[in-house]
């Protein structure tokens, strides 16, 4: 099991451009999150999709759009990016049958917006 | 959700068991006590959680205080890898609902050899 993939790595964009965000587990989970991290702080929610076809605003949705393609995948994207969205994103995946204890963690994106 | 209060840093040696704190007087009945860690340049793990009593699994043990106000960690040899930020996260789970994750800034546990 490779857990929650994220790709890519790391990312340099200008004000005002796009991407997207990919992620995926191969958990069979039910549920996935979008975070975001900025330097010398915590996590923070962005969106989540707690099954198939739903999604739902986090603590800071602002900027961003989330789609769940199927299970296993849940994209970011940002549609013109701003500097104050440079940060290290995760995604998570948790499951519905051990009762969402547990979220399972990728090893994130390096985002710098110039 | 309730508020948690943890140390800025910590500072432990190599081999020697590690008591990390966590205060939480604001904690409801229905709130489960969760520990998360992150080692540099990753992202976070899943540690240990519960609710009234204490916990043991294969990484830590958690100790809940009989009024729930506080909890401690436990690694009970610490290694140079368990070097992190250890976060104690309170989350009112509901069985078949998603529920976000609060992180607040955490506890830096240095690990000296």
């Amino acid at each position: 099991n490779a857990g929650v993939t994220q790709t890519p790595k790391f990312q340099v964009l200008k004000t005002g451009q796009s991407m997207t965000l990919q992620c995926a587990q191969d958990m069979n989970h039910n549920s996935m999150y979008w975070y975001r991290q900025d330097p010398g702080m915590g996590l923070r929610l962005i969106y989540y999709s707690a099954s198939e076809g739903t999604t739902d605003k986090g603590e800071v949705p602002n900027g961003y759009n989330v789609s769940r393609l199927n299970k296993r995948e849940f994209s970011l994207r940002l549609e013109s990016a701003a500097p104050s969205q440079t940060s290290v994103y995760f995604c998570a995946s948790s499951s519905r049958t051990s009762g969402h204890y547990e979220q399972y963690f990728g090893p994130g994106t390096r985002l710098t917006v110039t | 959700d309730a508020k948690t209060t943890q140390p800025n840093s910590m500072e432990s040696n190599e081999e020697e068991p590690v008591h990390l704190p966590c205060n939480h007087s604001t904690i409801s009945g229905t709130d489960y006590i969760h520990w998360y860690r992150q080692l540099p340049s990753q992202g976070p793990e899943y540690v240990i959680h519960g609710l009234t009593s204490n916990v043991n699994n294969r990484m830590a043990s958690l100790a809940i205080a009989e009024d729930r106000k506080s909890s401690t960690l436990i690694l009970h040899r610490a290694t140079l890898r368990d070097a992190a930020v250890y976060y104690c996260i309170l989350r009112d789970v509901v069985m078949g609902s998603a529920r976000q994750l609060t992180f607040g800034s955490g506890t830096q546990l240095t690990v000296l050899p």
